[in-house]
């Protein structure tokens, strides 16, 4: 079946670092790639998402790449904020049945100390 | 202009005592999703509705159960919760031919 192994956490940065979570999926398809964000407390929002090979997925200052060749989905962002503390989940959606699932991966907690 | 809404954002019930959530969308979306998070956890598909099929997830607990009255309305029954239901309970809605799922906020549950 579909999975999705994402960079463990916490990862703890200073403001304005680069930062980088991996994500690798597998799939029998061709599904569709995802970052939702949460918030403390909060509902998982849509970050990003790419749905064919090569796309590239950017919003807010992130983006990650679909890379079919080595079935990876990669968040990275140039300069991160305080405000960008929050649990990243990586996701894909699978193109079969009658209605999309998403596979999630564990879970990346991200600090970022001012 | 909220899209996918939950009622209440926490919950407090009691062991063993029947409590009901509730998802409303303003998205028109044919599909509705449950899922249950808890801490530290992805969340976990406990069912959805393709219009008006529901669809189990196999190892969903059958003290879940879940009803959608009309497209905009979903909710999640917990028959008799037990310490092991506290959780965060998210809502999730995506169109017929859509793959992006839009999720709710949450309804926090505590089970005392």
């Amino acid at each position: 079946g579909d999975s999705v192994t994402q960079m463990e956490g916490p990862v703890t940065l200073s403001e304005e670092a680069f930062l980088t979570i991996n994500c690798t999926y597998t799939a029998t398809g061709y599904p569709s790639l995802f970052w939702y964000v949460q918030y403390p407390g909060e509902g998982l929002q849509l970050l990003l998402k790419a749905t064919k090979a090569d796309d590239k997925g950017s919003n807010k200052g992130f983006e990650a790449t679909y890379r079919k060749e080595t079935t990876s989905f990669h968040l990275e962002k140039g300069s991160v904020q305080v405000s960008d503390s929050a649990v990243y989940f990586c996701a894909l959606s699978d193109d079969s049945g009658s209605a999309r699932q998403l596979t999630f991966g564990s879970g990346t907690q991200l600090t970022v100390l001012p | 202009d909220a899209m996918v809404i939950q009622n209440p954002r926490y919950q407090v019930t009691q062991f063993g005592k029947p409590v009901t959530l509730s998802c409303s969308q303003t998205l028109n979306h044919n599909v509705m999703y449950w899922y249950q998070q808890k801490s530290s956890q992805a969340p976990k598909l406990l069912f959805h509705y393709y219009d008006k099929d529901f669809n189990n997830e196999a190892d969903t607990p059958d003290n879940f159960q879940s009803r959608r009255p009309n497209t905009s309305f979903c909710f999640l029954d917990i028959r008799s919760p037990g310490l092991g239901d506290a959780a965060m309970y998210l809502c999730a809605t995506t169109p017929y031919s859509g793959d992006t799922q839009y999720f709710g906020p949450g309804t926090r549950l505590t089970v005392l």
